[in-house]
């Protein structure tokens, strides 16, 4: 079984909708990150938790928020899509135990496409 | 501030010659460095990593990565490429930023790599 998964895999939806991606991870690490990738940009931070109570914005969290319900949900959520969102998101957890490497372990991906 | 460029989008090398995939960083401190492996439709997987022990360091499927500080360099090589390499390459690095070193990766924009037959 995967140790970081996302639901769903792939969405496609409107404009103006709201939108929920999910990630659950059994690996029992503390830090979870959601990237978007685009392409020819690489791979971009949206936010990151260190636990339940502690969410930080990314490089590009503006239109993003994010829910971390549990040590192994964290939930990012689109209150009102845009075509410009459409892209792929990755999920990511690190180990604290190896913190100051921040090796980071992704998820499948859920592809996302905004009409 | 941290950076990563990878100096070519595309790299195209026929099989069984030589992968070089390149990559330099700035930062302000001494960092950690990762190369990534994107194959079609699937997530991240870790290629090898740096973290300041051995300078020239051993991945997984035949790769390897040198840190030349000097350079501000982490490039990527394999010695005979097969046509299963043919995939997306990131590089990747870690430092101090504002989280303590937790507060994500800077990624390179990605290498596609192109096997010819």
């Amino acid at each position: 079984d995967a140790d970081v998964t996302q639901t769903p895999r792939n969405r496609i939806t409107k404009t103006g909708k709201r939108i929920m991606l999910e990630c659950s991870q059994t690996k029992g690490h503390d830090r979870m990150y959601w990237y978007r990738q685009d392409p020819g940009l690489g791979l971009r931070l949206i936010y990151y938790s260190f636990d339940v109570k502690d969410i930080n914005k990314g490089e590009i969290s503006d239109g993003y928020s994010v829910s971390r319900q549990a040590q192994a949900k964290f939930s990012l959520s689109l209150e009102s899509a845009i075509p410009n969102q459409t892209a792929l998101y990755f999920c990511a957890t690190s180990d604290p135990g190896l913190a100051r490497f921040n090796e980071q372990f992704f998820g499948p991906g859920t592809r996302l496409t905004v009409l | 501030a941290q950076s990563v460029t990878q100096l070519g989008s595309h790299v195209s090398v026929s099989e069984g010659a030589l992968v070089l995939l390149r990559c330099n960083y700035s930062s302000s401190v001494p960092p950690y460095l990762f190369w990534y492996v994107q194959y079609p439709n699937q997530g991240l997987q870790l290629l090898l990593k740096y973290t300041s022990a051995a300078t020239l360091v051993k991945g997984i499927n035949g790769f390897e990565a040198e840190f030349k500080k000097s350079e501000t360099s982490f490039h990527l090589t394999k010695p005979s490429a097969h046509m299963s390499d043919a995939a997306e390459y990131f590089c990747a690095v870690s430092g101090l930023g504002s989280g303590g070193g937790a507060d994500g990766l800077t990624f390179g924009k990605g290498t596609h790599l192109i096997i010819q037959p």
